[in-house]
């Protein structure tokens, strides 16, 4: 069946701008997650959904960052006010509730901020 | 707070070669314990995962020991392939408040020439 897919698969935007990066959940898992991929600190969770509310926020990095997720499927991580800092691979999840353990990663989202 | 440290990279082996890439943690309680694999141009996905210690994880000729004595999970495989050139990270779920949260090791580059 299909994977966890993401969109898109590169941006690249000027520094002050805000971006959406999108991902689409395996059909029928209910968890979320999302996470950033960057040469300097590695691969970092940011937030967990289990359906639409998101318990789990811990690790937005700042109030710039939000994400969303509309009718326990799609998710949309929303970064505003774009810094170079922020430049990273973006790394959607899902699992099947009660397998938290096993997270099936998408492709990713390259984020180029310039 | 949980962390993961593996061993740096990246390593070079020829086929065949026997393979281990060093994993230690920190975690208060008992976490579950996972072994990720990137190939190129893929997205990561899970190779093996243990739950409770002394429990063995095994996957493709890997395997992966959960040491609460020792707080590590290093992964071996006896014979290498050029197929397993990839970027191992090991990985971390702490459960209670952090049930949705992987926590990930730096991640270890292997490459294996013919």
């Amino acid at each position: 069946g299909a994977g966890v897919s993401q969109s898109p698969s590169n941006k690249v935007t000027e520094k002050g701008k805000d971006v959406e990066l999108r991902c689409d959940p395996i059909s029928g898992h209910t968890a979320l997650y999302w996470y950033r991929q960057s040469l300097g600190q590695g691969l970092e969770f940011l937030i967990y959904f289990q359906g639409n509310s998101a318990p789990d926020k811990s690790g937005l990095p700042s109030d710039r960052f939000s994400a969303e997720r509309t009718g326990g499927s799609v998710s949309t991580l929303t970064i505003q006010r774009t810094q170079q800092e922020d430049s990273a691979v973006y790394l959607c999840a899902s699992s099947t509730k009660g397998q938290a353990y096993e997270q099936y990663f998408g492709p990713g989202t390259r984020l180029t901020v310039t | 707070g949980d962390s993961v440290t593996q061993m740096e990279g990246p390593v070079t082996l020829s086929e065949e070669a026997f393979l281990t890439i060093n994993c230690t943690y920190t975690a208060t309680g008992y976490p579950s314990l996972f072994w990720y694999v990137q190939y190129p141009g893929e997205g990561l996905q899970l190779l093996l995962k243990a739950t409770k210690a002394d429990d063995k994880g095994s996957n493709k000729g890997f395997e992966a020991t959960y040491r609460k004595e020792t707080t590590s999970f290093h992964l071996e495989k006896g014979s290498v392939q050029v197929s397993d050139s990839a970027v191992y990270f090991c990985a971390l779920n702490a459960g209670g408040t952090s049930y949705g949260k992987l926590t990930f090791g730096q991640g270890t580059i292997l490459t294996v020439h013919p």
